[in-house]
């Protein structure tokens, strides 16, 4: 059984449009995470979410927007994508109360936008 | 805030090389830390981690020990085979609301 699932894998779309990403997590924990990794590899995150509940929102533009229907799913809607979008986002989950918060990622989702 | 630096890659080895990556961090109170692995076209993985000044992580061979006087959790392994080839990120979680911070990772290749 896949703990975390990404999907789509691959997305490759015209600038302008809008795309989403969903991640579900079947570890009963109870937050999640969206990250964005770059062309060189470096890992920024994007936003948290704890039990349904937005806790961390960096500094993304607001044509991005995390939706979190219950604590084992967190989606990943995009608006008007740029060429800068392109990156590999990858989903992850983890338990607040786990002093170490060890996360568990997914495999990613690789967006290109032309 | 909390940052993490690691040595900047790539990082080329023979087989059965000896293996350092040097990590450092900055971070209010006491963190955790982590490395975690990449391998080719998959997502991260947990390598190893500990969570206290002294504390010596370990998994598959790699150790990395959490030196509080110098801020660093270098990650070691006394013989590196071609499967290690991955990239290896050094992180924290502090107090900044539970987020895992990342290095900016190192891009290993061990050649036989």
């Amino acid at each position: 059984d896949t703990a975390v699932s990404q999907t789509p894998k691959y997305l490759v779309t015209q600038m302008g449009n809008d795309k989403s990403i969903k991640c579900e997590q079947n570890l009963g924990h109870d937050t999640m995470y969206w990250y964005k990794q770059d062309s060189k590899k470096f890992l920024k995150i994007m936003f948290s979410y704890n039990n349904k509940e937005l806790i961390i929102n960096e500094t993304v533009p607001n044509r991005f927007s995390p939706k979190s229907p219950d604590k084992a799913h967190l989606n990943l809607h995009i608006n008007s994508l740029e060429l800068g979008d392109s990156a590999v986002y990858f989903c992850a989950s983890g338990n607040s109360g786990d002093g170490a918060n060890v996360l568990t990622f997914g495999a990613g989702s690789r967006l290109t936008v032309l | 805030g909390d940052s993490v630096t690691q040595m900047e890659g790539p990082v080329t080895l023979s087989e059965e090389a000896f293996l350092t990556i040097n990590c450092t961090y900055t971070a209010t109170g006491y963190p955790s830390l982590f490395w975690y692995v990449q391998y080719p076209g998959e997502g991260l993985q947990l390598l190893l981690k500990a969570t206290k000044a002294d504390d010596k992580g370990s998994n598959k061979g790699f150790e990395a020990t959490y030196r509080k006087e110098t801020t660093s959790f270098h990650l070691e392994k006394g013989s590196v085979q071609v499967s290690d080839s991955a990239v290896y990120f050094c992180a924290l979680t502090g107090n900044q609301g539970g987020k895992l911070i990342f290095g900016q990772g190192t891009e290993l290749s061990v050649k036989p």
